[in-house]
């Protein structure tokens, strides 16, 4: 059963727009969420994260949303370029909560975002 | 660049095989964490070592077992390989446990 959801595998954009990529959550223990950004043949790189007693974060052109009662968060990149294309992935963890297993990430599954000139 | 280093890049062996992958963490960073991604998956946590002792387990098969040493480095075995295997295997770390973790380029492991 998957406890971080991303329903869209894909999304496409036009240059200067606004992205929204969705993430969902099951897990109400969850306190931690985190933006990785992935090209193709590197490892995840960081972008933003958000801790649970916040609902929103800011960096830049990057903004993460989280609404708790609805367990759904959401990054928004405006404006979109297209450097930013690559596979979105939302990812999840208890801080706090667990005993012997805090801090390991659960991801989603990704969402693949093409920004087009 | 994240600071996170993983050797190899690529390995290529046959079934039965063992290999050891590599990891240095960031320079300061007491957490290391290990994940597979496999083409129909996406990121799975193995398991994470913090300052030496190992802290948390995820989905790591009997067949892999990793190690932290002194320095920090990491090593996860892999052992009796199948063709499942077959994937990009990523180390991650972080300063403590649980807060933001920094990936390293990853193993792409291809067993044949």
């Amino acid at each position: 059963d998957q406890q971080v959801k991303q329903n869209s595998p894909s999304l496409s954009v036009q240059e200067g727009r606004i992205s929204i990529l969705n993430c969902d959550y099951t897990n109400s223990m969850f306190d931690y969420f985190l933006w990785y950004k992935k090209y193709p043949a590197e490892g995840p790189t960081f972008l933003i994260s958000i801790s649970s007693i916040k609902d929103k974060n800011e960096d830049g052109r990057f903004t993460v949303f989280l609404n708790k009662s609805a367990k759904h968060l959401s990054l928004h990149i405006v404006p979109s370029q297209p450097g930013d294309s690559a596979v979105y992935f939302c990812a999840a963890s208890a801080l706090m909560n667990y005993g012997g297993s805090q801090g390991n990430l659960i991801f989603g599954k990704g969402t693949k975002l093409s920004v087009k000139p | 660049d994240s600071g996170v280093t993983q050797t190899p890049k690529h390995l290529i062996t046959a079934t039965g095989q063992r290999v050891t992958l590599r990891c240095s963490p960031r320079s300061g960073d007491l957490s290391v964490y290990w994940y597979q991604q496999s083409l129909d998956q996406g990121l799975q946590f193995l398991i994470q070592y913090y300052n030496g002792e190992e802290r948390a387990k995820g989905n790591i098969l009997e067949r892999f077992s990793a190690q932290q040493f002194p320095d920090l480095h990491s090593e996860l075995n892999l052992s009796s390989l199948e063709l499942g295997d077959s994937a990009l295997y990523f180390c991650a770390s972080s300063v403590a446990r649980g807060e933001t973790q920094y990936f390293g380029p990853g193993t792409r492991l291809l067993v044949l």
